[in-house]
């Protein structure tokens, strides 16, 4: 069964507004990833949070992380039209990697 | 640097052929990963292997999935015999440790008719 599910499933948005995907969880994890797959292509890493941090940022993206309600943000700020992908997220157990379902996000210029 | 590179990026056969799926990870990565993406399951870890061993096949559906890793620069996942159920995108993906991003291939886009 997946371990992550990401909310909202879609989501649509104007080019230069903010982006908000959630991701929970259910188990203990070594660490969370974001990844973003553009149509026909395979899966690009984006960003990796440990258990012991809270936030981490990258360029335009923000992630953070509260293992006490298991539960993950990815902020994409100032939106642009190549941001449009799915994005997923993946708990980091001992070893496996599971991914959530992803979200599809749509940048509207 | 070449990533993980996958062939063919598109396979069309018939049903009861075989079919084999190949993997070139990134150099100096121990751990290579074969999924399965389809729009009911999602993605989904079929097998993966630490330095050429399979270390968890759990995710291998039925017998007639295969995956070798005769060496630290080639993997393969075989399918005998296909059926129209197994149809789905496979991708490949590679890693250098635990706790490392995973780097994906672009997959294998495989229709079994």
């Amino acid at each position: 069964s997946q371990q992550g599910e990401e909310d909202p499933q879609a989501l649509s948005i104007q080019e230069g507004e903010n982006a908000t995907m959630n991701c929970s969880y259910k188990t203990s994890i070594n660490n969370l990833q974001w990844y973003r797959q553009n149509s026909g292509r395979g899966l690009v890493h984006l960003i990796l949070i440990r258990s012991n941090e809270r936030e981490k940022h990258s360029g335009r993206l923000r992630v953070t992380l509260d293992t006490s309600k298991k539960s993950s943000s990815l902020l994409i700020t100032a939106s642009r039209a190549a941001d449009t992908a799915s994005y997923f997220c993946a708990t980091q157990g001992a070893q496996k990697l599971v991914f959530g379902q992803g979200t599809r996000l749509t940048i509207n210029p | 640097d070449a990533g993980v590179i996958q062939s063919p990026r598109h396979e069309v056969t018939e049903m009861g052929q075989e079919v084999t799926l190949r993997c070139k990870p990134i150099s100096g990565h121990d751990y290579l990963f074969w999924y399965r993406q389809t729009m009911m399951r999602g993605l989904e870890l079929l097998i993966y292997f630490n330095n050429n061993v399979p270390i968890d096949d759990s995710g291998m559906p039925e017998d007639r999935f295969s995956a070798k890793m005769p060496n630290a620069s080639f993997s393969t996942l075989k399918i005998q015999p296909s059926e129209p159920r197994d149809s789905a995108v496979y991708f490949c993906a590679s890693r250098w440790d635990v706790g490392q991003p995973q780097h994906f291939g672009d997959g294998t886009r495989l229709s079994i008719l």
